[in-house]
């Protein structure tokens, strides 16, 4: 069955440089969530979309912007990259209205910043 | 604030052994309790997902119970093997396409 589709997988960027990690939802899905995962720690809810309109908003930096388009597949753009984003950053996706509304994560992409 | 505290926070075990995990979760209100299993460096991968008005889920060899009344889930792990060397996560919904409350997870490491 098809899953959650993050890319890259894995990114290294400066300092004050920008990153964009792309997710594809589970076909059908309409919701997709963005944690942050720094090491040792447990996720971090940032923002979600249904139906192309944020709506959720947790810990995301105002450097960082996110968007669901049209064929559902979201973006997380990163400006002004600090050492401390460096984190793995999962997108779940979820089809709402579903019994438990369970999310599906993806495998991640690992962001370093140096 | 809403909170989801997981113990003991590491474990180990030997091959072939059963364990428990525990959950207090003080979120309020509740909609489901999942437990995911995480392996270092990939995505959460769910293995139950519970109601407030369910008391037990399995999945082979995982069982998970959950207490509403006390707001504590456990997850049993039967028979271990290696391969179950990962964190688990108890995870709290408050409600439809809210997000999820991520407890700091157990680190189990199973041992020949």
């Amino acid at each position: 069955a098809a899953g959650v589709i993050q890319s890259p997988r894995h990114l290294i960027k400066e300092k004050r440089e920008t990153a964009t990690l792309k997710c594809y939802p589970i076909p059908r899905h309409d919701t997709v969530y963005w944690y942050q995962q720094g090491p040792g720690q447990d996720p971090q809810f940032l923002i979600s979309f249904y139906e192309k309109m944020q709506s959720d908003k947790g810990s995301i930096p105002d450097r960082f912007s996110a968007q669901q388009f049209s064929d559902y597949h979201s973006e997380l753009n990163m400006s002004s990259l600090e050492l401390g984003d460096s984190a793995l950053y999962f997108c779940a996706s979820s089809l709402a209205g579903i019994a438990y509304n369970e999310q599906f994560f993806g495998p991640g992409t690992r962001l370093t910043v140096l | 604030k809403n909170q989801v505290e997981q113990s003991p926070q590491s474990l180990i075990i030997l091959e072939g052994k059963n364990c428990t995990l525990q959950c207090n979760y003080t979120v309020s209100p509740f909609s489901n309790l999942r437990w995911y299993k995480q392996d270092t460096g990939r995505g959460p991968v769910s293995l139950t997902i519970m109601t407030f008005s369910e008391n037990t889920k399995s999945n082979g060899r995982y069982t998970a119970t959950l207490d509403a009344d006390t707001k504590q889930s456990s997850l049993h792990i039967t028979a271990s093997q290696l391969s179950d060397s990962a964190s688990y996560i108890c995870v709290v919904s408050f409600s439809g396409n809210t997000p999820l409350v991520f407890g700091k997870g157990t680190r189990l490491s199973v041992i020949a």
